[in-house]
């Protein structure tokens, strides 16, 4: 069952810029990982934020986690051609089946 | 970081043949490994949960007779689509967690699929 679910946007930001994205839940988590998709490539782990954490950086990305709103945000920072991509978040449904939400597609320009 | 070998990349077929994709662990030993289907600009729908030794796990709704899930080693799963009709065209994409305890996937870089 699908569970993470994505404001379905297509983001368009020029080089330097900001990227924010959310994504929201139905149920209990144990925790809320995000990924990116290049594509037609595999999805690839960015970050992994636990339900007891309320937010957690790695490099240029900056997750937040609201258990109450049973939503996550993914900030990337100074966002480069590079990061052009879909950004996915995902919960796990049990057995480490992760179920991944409809996607964020983030173009980024140079 | 460990490497998920996913084969073919794209192939292209005649309605009514079967697929076999190949999806190989190369620095690690995957006891689970998951399979993935995914249309254009959609979301990753989970099919499958192969099991190392034994059956796979299906999702609700996943035909078992129709997407056939093997895992005969502790590196390699395949998923074979058997009597391929143009509705099965999609990405598909597996992946495993580098132990069974750890909660983050690394992914194949996928299988794209034409049935003709």
């Amino acid at each position: 069952s699908q569970q993470g679910e994505e404001d379905p946007q297509a983001l368009s930001i020029q080089e330097g810029e900001n990227a924010t994205m959310n994504c929201s839940y139905k149920t209990s988590i144990n925790n809320l990982q995000w990924y990116r998709q290049n594509s037609g490539r595999g999805l690839v782990h960015l970050i992994l934020i636990r339900s007891n954490e309320r937010e957690k950086h790695s490099g240029r990305l900056r997750v937040t986690l609201d258990t109450s709103k049973k939503s996550s945000s993914l900030l990337i920072t100074a966002s480069r051609a590079a990061d052009t991509a879909s950004y996915f978040c995902a919960t796990d449904v049990g057995n480490n089946r992760l179920a991944f939400g409809k996607g964020n597609q983030v173009v980024v320009i140079p | 970081g460990a490497v998920v070998s996913q084969h073919p990349s794209w192939v292209i077929c005649k309605s009514g043949t079967s697929v076999k994709i190949e999806c190989r662990s190369l620095d690690f030993q995957a006891t689970t490994m998951f399979w993935y289907r995914q249309f254009p600009k959609q979301s990753l729908m989970l099919m499958a949960t192969s099991n190392e030794g034994s059956k796979a796990t299906y999702e609700q709704g996943v035909e078992k007779d129709k997407f056939l899930i093997n895992h005969a080693s502790l590196t390699l799963s395949t998923l074979t689509v058997t009597s391929a009709h143009p509705e099965d065209s999609s990405f598909y994409i597996c992946s495993a967690p580098v132990t069974p305890t750890n909660e983050k996937l690394f992914f194949g870089s996928g299988t794209q699929l034409s049935v003709l």
